[in-house]
């Protein structure tokens, strides 16, 4: 099984700042296809989840353009430009080369 | 508008049997490949099982391998999960997703 590790676990930030999520696959997932199979997930307090970004890089309609996904092979990072008080909540990288797993998750919070 | 419904959750015993329902709309079912995940109390994601678009590949987590069976209706728009030999470990809510959405889940509690 390819094993996701996020980091950090937990983050508090102050509104309008800047926040990153770093998330590592314990194999490549580069398909053959030059397609990566990474995904990020937000999970806000009381809902189930909702695809932020997929690919790496591409976002989902109607997300906005404060998050930002980079990243290749191994080593990925969620970027929030611009932190708001909507943005609360578990955050989990997830790969899908193989049988689907996701990170622990990273909790957001704000200060 | 992509809607995915789950039902069928509920307070079972150890041993116990509980067979989950899907109904998709919004999009065109029998071309996505489809997913059960779970999460239990307190906890984060698991991927349970997931099923190709003809419902020729069936692929599960280790955990419930042999116990639990996915399957689709692409006539019906619907995904199913049976779980039988049900374990409190089990305990969780389910979600049906596909690469691009998910459902709002149903709890399934397995106590005594």
């Amino acid at each position: 099984d390819i094993v996701m590790t996020q980091t950090p676990l937990a983050l508090s930030v102050t509104p309008g700042q800047p926040a990153s999520i770093s998330c590592k696959s314990s194999q490549s997932l580069l398909r053959s296809d030059g397609r990566t199979s990474l995904y990020w997930h937000l999970q806000k307090p009381g809902q189930s989840p909702q695809v932020l970004i997929y690919e790496v890089s591409n976002r989902l309609s109607g997300v906005p353009d404060r998050f930002s996904g980079s990243g290749s092979g191994t080593e990925f990072t969620l970027k929030i430009s611009r932190v708001e008080a909507e943005d609360v909540g578990l955050y989990y990288c997830m790969q899908t080369i193989q049988f689907p797993t996701f990170g622990q998750g990273t909790n957001l919070e704000i200060k | 508008e992509v809607q995915l419904v789950e039902s069928g959750g509920g307070l079972v015993q150890p041993g116990g049997s509980l067979r989950l329902s899907c109904e998709a709309s919004g999009f065109t079912f029998s071309d996505s490949w489809m997913r059960w995940v779970r999460q239990a109390p307190g906890k984060g994601l698991e991927v349970v099982a997931i099923i190709k678009q003809d419902g020729n590949e069936k692929y599960y987590v280790d955990s419930v391998k042999g116990r639990f069976t996915i399957s689709r209706d692409n006539a019906k728009n619907s995904l199913y999960l049976q779980m039988n030999s049900l374990r409190a470990e089990d305990t969780a809510i389910y979600y049906c997703a596909k690469w691009d959405y998910w459902g709002q889940g149903t709890r399934v509690t397995v106590s005594s």
